[in-house]
């Protein structure tokens, strides 16, 4: 079946500091791959996404690339800011369609 | 735009009483569908619903129970809660359901505490 796998939190960084959090996933045929951000209080939204092998997704300074190889979707940012402290959850949907299949969501806190 | 809309923001239930979460889009989104977030374990998939009239169960779907009348709405029910069902409830959409590329769109939440 489908898995995802994400680094455990909390993750503290400084402000300015470079963010990876990593994410392996194991899946049938070509799932895509996504990044949902989920701030203090409010729902999942979508941060970026990737839908075939070697894409890469970026939105609001974070990107991630698409690794067929290593079944991997690193989110990584170059410099963190306060406003970036949320829980971050990577997911899956493969050709089935219907089920996104979530990581266990990764916390990031960053401080001034 | 709304977006999605869910009712009620939070609620506290006794054991063994039954409890509808409501779940709205202004989107006319084909597919709609419920998770449940629980600490660690992400969102996990209750049932989903392709289009409107037709529901499917997904990962963890007993005692709960949806509909799909129309395109908009997607009540889901739990016929009498039990503590276990404590968590926080998210309704999502997508334009269709058979792509593996669409973007599921999320609501607020329903944060559901059972005595």
């Amino acid at each position: 079946g489908n898995s995802v796998t994400q680094m455990e939190g909390p993750v503290t960084l400084s402000e300015e500091a470079f963010l990876t959090i990593n994410c392996t996933y194991t899946a049938t045929g070509y799932p895509s791959l996504f990044w949902y951000v989920q701030y203090p209080g409010e729902g999942l939204q979508l941060l970026l996404k990737a839908t075939k092998a070697d894409d890469k997704g970026s939105n609001k300074g974070f990107e991630a690339t698409y690794r067929k190889e290593t079944t991997s979707f690193h989110l990584e940012k170059g410099s963190v800011q306060v406003s970036d402290s949320a829980v971050y959850f990577c997911a899956l949907r493969n050709n089935a369609g219907n089920m996104l299949t979530f990581g266990g969501g990764t916390r990031l806190m960053v401080k001034p | 735009i709304a977006g999605i809309t869910q009712a009620p923001t939070s609620q506290i239930l006794a054991a063994g009483r039954r409890m509808t979460l409501r779940c709205t889009q202004d989107m006319r989104h084909n597919a709609m569908y419920w998770y449940r977030q629980d600490l660690g374990l992400g969102l996990r998939l209750i049932h989903y619903s392709n289009t409107a009239g037709t529901t499917g169960k997904g990962e963890v779907p007993d005692g709960y129970s949806v509909s799909r009348a129309n395109t908009d709405d997607f009540p889901l029910t739990l016929a009498s809660a039990v503590p276990s069902q404590t968590s926080v409830y998210f309704c999502a959409s997508s334009e269709t359901s058979g792509s593996r590329t669409d973007t599921q769109y999320f609501g607020p939440g329903t944060r559901l505490t059972v005595l």
